[in-house]
């Protein structure tokens, strides 16, 4: 079955600093999806990417698929420290069922 | 606007007790509906998920089931509840489609001793 792979697990990233989260999947997806939960909190859409080589921003945010539409990453740059969570990509590979990745927990150090 | 309704927030069950967990979805009609549980610490791992009422697709063998009386209403059972089905249960919807994304709900911590 379809699986999505996403690294690193932990990202400790010091206040200011730029930071990457990648996912990968071992099949081609017809979109990603990506989310973030909050310490104690619920996923929260973010953005979806559809295109092959498609771009997206977000203020500090940048999101991009693969062209071969199996690998996806996440960049932040000069992170703060509302940018603490846990960031989820998602795939979907059907109508139905996005496959979710295990997920990348940020702290941030002041 | 839509929104989803997810009760309770917390709940603490001795094993081999039933469990109910209720989803409600307002503002939207025949939507996608996504049962997930997320162990302490790790990702979202899909138990069930709804295309129309009185349709369910399980997704992992387990202990769990899936209701869907109604087209806003997802509900999730157990006839008696294990160790280890402790975790945080989020329900979703979603639209028909791949250009939706899902909507949580905020989540019911389980505990089970």
């Amino acid at each position: 079955g379809q699986q999505v792979m996403q690294i690193p697990q932990y990202q400790h990233v010091q206040e200011g600093e730029d930071f990457t989260t990648y996912c990968n999947s071992s099949t081609t997806l017809s979109n990603i999806q990506w989310y973030k939960q909050r310490p104690g909190g619920h996923p929260v859409f973010l953005i979806q990417l559809v295109k092959s080589g498609e771009v997206k921003k977000q203020k500090r945010l940048t999101f991009q698929f693969g062209e071969a539409k199996k690998n996806s990453s996440l960049h932040i740059t000069a992170t703060q420290t509302t940018d603490v969570g846990t960031y989820f990509c998602a795939g979907t590979s059907n109508d139905y069922k996005l496959s979710f990745g295990a997920g990348t927990t940020v702290t941030v150090r002041a | 606007s839509q929104t989803i309704h997810q009760w309770p927030a917390t709940l603490v069950q001795p094993v081999g007790s039933p469990l109910s967990l209720e989803c409600t979805v307002e503002g939207t009609s025949n939507p996608n509906l996504y049962w997930y549980r997320q162990a302490a610490g790790r990702g979202l791992q899909l138990l069930f998920y709804s295309v129309g009422i009185g349709q369910i697709s399980s997704e992992v063998p387990q202990n769990l089931s899936a209701s869907r009386p109604q087209d806003r209403q997802f509900i999730l059972s157990s006839k008696k509840l294990l160790l280890s089905d402790s975790g945080f249960y989020l329900c979703a919807w979603s639209g028909t489609g791949l250009t939706y994304g899902y909507t949580f709900g905020s989540g019911t911590r389980l505990t089970v001793v």
